[in-house]
């Protein structure tokens, strides 16, 4: 069964200070797609990014950051600089190749404060 | 491009009502998926429909139930209502199988 560990509940920082949020996932298919999505006070969950299980380049998108690394089952965030308006929920996803890629498991999530 | 849209945004109902939440897809997206997101639980799968068909379901009782129409656009219907179910229904969809998810804005449902 396809698993999405978040041991992280709640982070605090302060605004400038770089985050990373840990991802950890158990899945025993080959075929994978792991997934951030933000979720803000408004409550609409914002896709970030999707990354397949034989790609495991890591990506920057500007202040974003990726690190996924198969060996350890990890697919890691990074907020570099943080600023007040990357506060909310983060939430890391996996979805299985053979279960059907419309069932998306979904970690606890992890709420990020970044205070001024 | 017009994002996912779901109706109403927010809903309050008596136990043993029942409830139809109602979400219309990015346009040209087909699948539609159905989460129920509570403090306790999550963010839970409740179902996945492709091209008017259920391809997935979650582990939800028999009261909650949906469909999909011809233009993509997807109902879930939650009967016999009971004080857990009230949460945050977020409503998914996707342009292709394994790509990214977008989401709606939810629609609040409170059991009195």
């Amino acid at each position: 069964a396809q698993k999405v560990t978040q041991a992280q509940t709640e982070i605090s920082v302060v605004e400038k200070e770089d985050v990373t949020l840990d991802c950890v996932y158990e899945t025993r298919d080959t075929t994978y797609y792991l997934f951030w999505y933000k979720q803000p006070p408004s409550g609409e969950l914002v896709f970030l990014i999707r990354r397949n299980s034989f790609d495991e380049q890591n990506e920057i998108s500007g202040r974003y950051s990726w690190n996924f690394q198969k060996s350890t089952s990890s697919f890691n965030f990074t907020i570099t600089a943080s600023q007040v308006v990357d506060s909310a929920v983060y939430f890391c996803a996996l979805s299985e190749e053979r279960t059907n890629a419309g069932k998306s498991t979904f970690g606890d999530g992890t709420t990020l404060t970044v205070k001024p | 491009k017009a994002g996912v849209t779901q109706t109403p945004r927010y809903l309050i109902k008596t136990r043993g009502q029942q409830v139809t939440l109602s979400c219309s897809p990015i346009s040209g997206h087909r699948s539609v998926s159905w989460y129920q997101q509570t403090p306790g639980q999550g963010l839970q799968f409740l179902f996945e429909y492709f091209s008017e068909t259920q391809r997935n379901k979650g582990n939800f009782p028999g009261r909650f139930s949906g469909r999909q129409f011809s233009n993509s656009r997807s109902e879930m219907n939650v009967s016999t209502l009971e004080l857990g179910d009230s949460a945050l229904y977020l409503c998914a969809s996707r342009l292709a199988e394994y790509n990214e998810q977008f989401f709606g804005p939810g629609t609040r449902l409170t059991v009195l």
